[in-house]
């Protein structure tokens, strides 16, 4: 079946310590978004890629930075986790980006941060 | 800003019908969606809605009204695996996809 595939599902990280999120799609689809959600709240977007177009969103911080080797991949890098940053990241996919285009959802990644 | 409103949670009987609202400031509008998402768990499609009127998908059906910045999500035979967060999204004039924090409905046997 076509999907997206996040892992790990839960990732466990100290204080400061970087670690990497990972994304695919199997949907050939040519955007994909990673969005942290937070308990009882809105999934917040972090940064799209629209093929290989980076679209970062103002208030993401420095600390996230993300990477797309190619159209299936997709990763998202937390440089010095704090524990703010505990959330559950959710990759997401589009065809191509359109006001019809509805997202696809990985399972997602629940970080804690010790 | 862009603003989108929902309750925070809800209670319903299970074989009840509930509507779970939701209302939104954008700056331009390109449709709007219903995710239904289980504790734990990513979104789910439920639907889209670019045109006023209502659409019916099984037991699920959502209705859109452009004019009043309103939709609503209308769930009938309510079942336990019903429990779970809707989240209402709006694609603002930039194909910005603007989410509300969802609405958790508890269904009760």
């Amino acid at each position: 079946d076509a999907m997206v595939i996040q892992n790990p599902r839960y990732q466990v990280t100290q204080f400061g310590k970087p670690v990497t999120l990972s994304c695919s799609q199997t949907l050939n689809h040519n955007v994909m978004y990673w969005y942290q959600q937070k308990s009882s709240q809105a999934p917040k977007l972090l940064f799209h890629y629209y093929d290989k177009d980076f679209n970062n969103e103002a208030d993401t911080p420095d600390n996230f930075q993300s990477r797309r080797p190619n159209t299936s991949f997709c990763f998202l890098d937390i440089r010095s986790p704090g524990l703010g940053d505990a959330a559950m990241y959710l990759c997401a996919t589009s065809r191509v980006g359109g006001p019809t285009d509805t997202q696809y959802f990985g399972p997602g990644t629940r970080l804690t941060v010790l | 800003g862009q603003n989108i409103d929902q309750p925070t949670e809800m209670t319903a009987t299970e074989g009840a019908i509930v509507q779970i609202n939701c209302t939104y400031q954008t700056s331009g509008f390109n449709g709007l969606f219903w995710y239904q998402q289980h504790a734990g768990e990513a979104p789910t499609f439920l639907s889209y809605n670019v045109l006023d009127g209502l659409e019916e998908k099984g037991r699920f059906s959502s209705f859109l009204s452009r004019s009043k910045g309103y939709s609503y999500l209308l769930l009938k035979e309510l079942q336990m695996k019903d429990s779970a967060s809707y989240l209402c999204a709006v694609f603002d004039s930039n194909y910005q996809l603007i989410w509300g924090a969802g609405t958790k409905l508890i269904i009760k046997p």
